[in-house]
């Protein structure tokens, strides 16, 4: 079945540094792939999300890139913040998955002061 | 502002327990999704909905069932729980009518403790 991993698990950035999130699928024909914050306490929230036929989309600090050749995408966040602290999850839409959605496993990113 | 609720937030009950989870939306979105959520295992469908009168099963649907009371409700159901069912219960909404039909908007969770 469809399949998205996720790494690191856990990700540990000094504040002001950068960090990046990976994430790799396994439908060719995917074509939509968001990413989700989780907040202590809270459900997920979108905050960024790409679309297949674009390669890169930036939001202020957070961007995400796609390669599809290589089927992966990636979370960066730069000039880290302590409020970046939280767990983040990558999802697909798998090309015949009528429109659901399919998780990566999580990471858990610590901001250190 | 227009929400996604659940009830309860937490509970404890023990095996065997019939216990039912519930959802409520004001989004006015006609989609409704069920998903459980475990340490190093992400989120995982459990049960979804495009409209009143569509159930469908996700990917770990054994043990659980659903009811679409209305467009704005989706209960989950554990008609006899069991311990490994414990977990964080998530219940999102999407709209069908908008080009972001794939935009998931997530309520609070329910953490479910089964002794």
């Amino acid at each position: 079945g469809e399949n998205v991993e996720q790494h690191p698990s856990t990700l540990s950035v000094q504040e002001g540094d950068s960090a990046v999130i990976k994430c790799t699928y396994s439908d060719s024909a995917s074509n939509y792939f968001p990413w989700y914050k989780q907040e202590l306490g809270k459900g997920p929230q979108l905050i960024i999300d790409i679309r297949s036929n674009v390669g890169e989309k930036k939001d202020q600090r957070i961007a995400v890139t796609l390669n599809k050749t290589a089927k992966h995408f990636s979370l960066h966040i730069t000039e880290t913040q302590p409020e970046d602290s939280a767990v983040y999850f990558c999802a697909a839409e798998f090309a015949f998955g009528n429109e659901k959605l399919t998780f990566g496993t999580g990471t858990r990113l610590t901001i250190i002061p | 502002d227009a929400d996604v609720t659940q009830t309860p937030r937490n509970r404890i009950t023990k095996t065997g327990k019939r216990i039912m989870l519930e959802c409520s939306q004001t989004k006015g979105h006609d989609r409704m999704y069920w998903y459980r959520q475990d340490p190093g295992l992400g989120l995982r469908l459990i049960y979804y909905s495009f409209d009143v009168k569509d159930i469908n099963k996700g990917e770990i649907s054994d043990g659980y069932s659903v009811s679409r009371q209305a467009q704005a409700k989706f209960s989950l159901s554990l008609e006899s729980a069991i311990p490994n069912q414990t977990a964080l219960y998530f219940c999102a909404t999407s709209d069908s009518g908008t080009h972001r039909v794939n935009e998931q908007f997530f309520g609070p969770g329910t953490r479910l403790t089964v002794l």
